[in-house]
């Protein structure tokens, strides 16, 4: 199974909600990403986890939360968002930064709207 | 994160090799270079990557030039499904925990 599967695959949110976005992988990696990426630019990396601990937020705002739970999983709650956020969201992982030949593997992402 | 410098877009016709250009030329001794592409609707998938020397596998070869200034992606015989956004990125053996994505190649097949 070389796959990172994310959900829901389309989100509709209003300014005021709360929802959360998924990740899941069952290869055994232990480094496991969130990235954004706006239509017709490339993906900008937002949180790096680490066996489980968050190790990299690139100062993104506090409105995302992320949260790994378990080496498997990945979540990203999102709260208050601005329309400017509506954007395709993806997760990846890797095995542990052994050295930077590690490749990451990316799931298909999360298009989230805010309206 | 040294940078990387690719032309926005190329166009190859179908069954031809294809040969995408990267530009690179402050990259450190431990910098490694990979390349992602992105089809669309779809996250980025790993084609290949290396260090010094000239690298191949089943999807591409990777040429590196002698002083590691620059890289050539080469797929060997375009079709259809190659069609995407190719990115060339430097990857840090310090830090190496991020990828750091640059503006990459929008690479057009023609059939």
């Amino acid at each position: 199974d070389t796959e990172v599967t994310q959900t829901p695959k389309h989100l509709v949110m209003g300014m005021t909600n709360k929802k959360s976005l998924k990740c899941e992988q069952h290869m055994g990696h232990r480094a496991m990403y969130w990235y954004k990426q706006k239509a017709k630019k490339p993906p900008e990396l937002m949180f790096v986890y680490s066996y489980e601990k968050l190790s990299i937020n690139e100062s993104v705002p506090s409105r995302f939360s992320p949260e790994c739970p378990n080496s498997s999983l990945l979540n990203l709650h999102l709260h208050a968002l601005q329309p400017e956020d509506s954007a395709l969201y993806l997760c990846a992982s890797s095995l542990p930064s052994q050295g930077a030949w590690e490749k990451l593997f990316f799931g298909s992402g999360t298009q989230l709207s805010v309206l | 994160d040294a940078k990387t410098t690719q032309p926005n877009s190329m166009e190859s016709n179908e069954e031809e090799p294809v040969h995408l250009p990267c530009n690179h030329s402050t990259i450190s001794g431990t910098d490694y270079i990979h390349w992602y592409r992105q089809l669309p609707s779809q996250g980025p998938e790993y084609v290949i990557h290396g260090l010094t020397s000239n690298v191949n596998n089943r999807m591409a070869s990777l040429a590196i030039a002698e002083d590691r200034k620059s890289s050539t992606l080469i797929l060997h015989r375009a079709t259809l499904r190659d069609a995407a956004v190719y990115y060339c990125i430097l990857r840090s053996n310090f830090g190496n925990e991020k990828l750091t994505f640059g503006t990459g190649t929008r690479l057009t097949i023609i059939p």
